[in-house]
């Protein structure tokens, strides 16, 4: 089964510049869900969606970030414009629900290095 | 708000020896998972504990769940080096009408072995 893939591995900007992380989730899994993790901390989450419908962005900064799942099965999460404090990897992780209800936990995209300079 | 907190935030070991991190929540958590996440690398499952007071044991790693789903535990025995990395538990965060999803992430333990 391929996993989570996720691209770029890693990435560099200025601030103020914007950026965009795409993440395909593992083929069927219908609930996908992007994560920060800044280094020395747990991951955060900040947007759940399941298909293409947003669940819980109630931690996303709005005002910067955005993140879509036209299709339902692709995503990506943008970053406009971005700050210093952004820097940390952005994970993306998906699940099949009922998986989760069976034990099977999430799985997670090996995640893109963001380094604002 | 709810918290996972973690500890203890480091831990060296010595090859061979056992320990034990500890995770405890504010509030009562419906399941509690375990991720690793080696150097470099991201967060991959472990396990998931479900049931109060459920125990699971996974080689030399055993889990634990509180009797009031406030906390859990992982033990380690006999460490090796391929132990090393950060210990994440998780817990969903509260909702009404998922209470599998939204997982929110304790700090982790970063675990160090020597050899």
């Amino acid at each position: 089964e391929a996993g989570v893939a996720q691209s770029p591995r890693y990435k560099i900007i200025e601030k103020r510049q914007s950026v965009a992380f795409w993440c395909n989730p593992i083929s069927g899994h219908a609930t996908l869900y992007w994560y920060q993790q800044i280094l020395g901390q747990g991951p955060k989450l900040l947007i759940q969606f399941q298909n293409n419908g947003v669940v819980d962005d109630s931690q996303l900064p709005k005002d910067r970030f955005s993140a879509e799942r036209l299709k339902g099965v692709d995503s990506t999460l943008k970053i406009q414009p971005a700050k210093l404090e952004d820097s940390a990897v952005y994970l993306c992780a998906s699940s099949l629900d009922m998986e989760i209800g069976l034990g099977r936990g999430y799985t997670f995209g090996s995640g893109t290095r963001l380094t604002v300079v | 708000g709810q918290q996972v907190m973690q500890i203890p935030q480091y831990q060296h070991v010595q090859e061979g020896e056992d320990f034990t991190t500890y995770c405890n929540s504010s509030t009562t958590l419906s399941n509690i998972q375990w991720y690793k996440q080696r150097p470099g690398g991201h967060p991959v499952f472990l396990i998931q504990l479900v049931k109060s007071g459920e125990v699971k044991k996974q080689k030399r790693l055993t889990f634990q769940f509180g009797e009031a789903k406030k906390n859990s535990s992982l033990h380690i025995t006999a460490t090796q080096t391929t132990d090393v990395g950060t210990y994440f538990c998780a817990g969903p965060r509260i909702s009404t009408t998922d209470s599998w999803g939204k997982l929110q992430f304790g700090a982790g333990t970063q675990v160090v072995v020597t050899p």
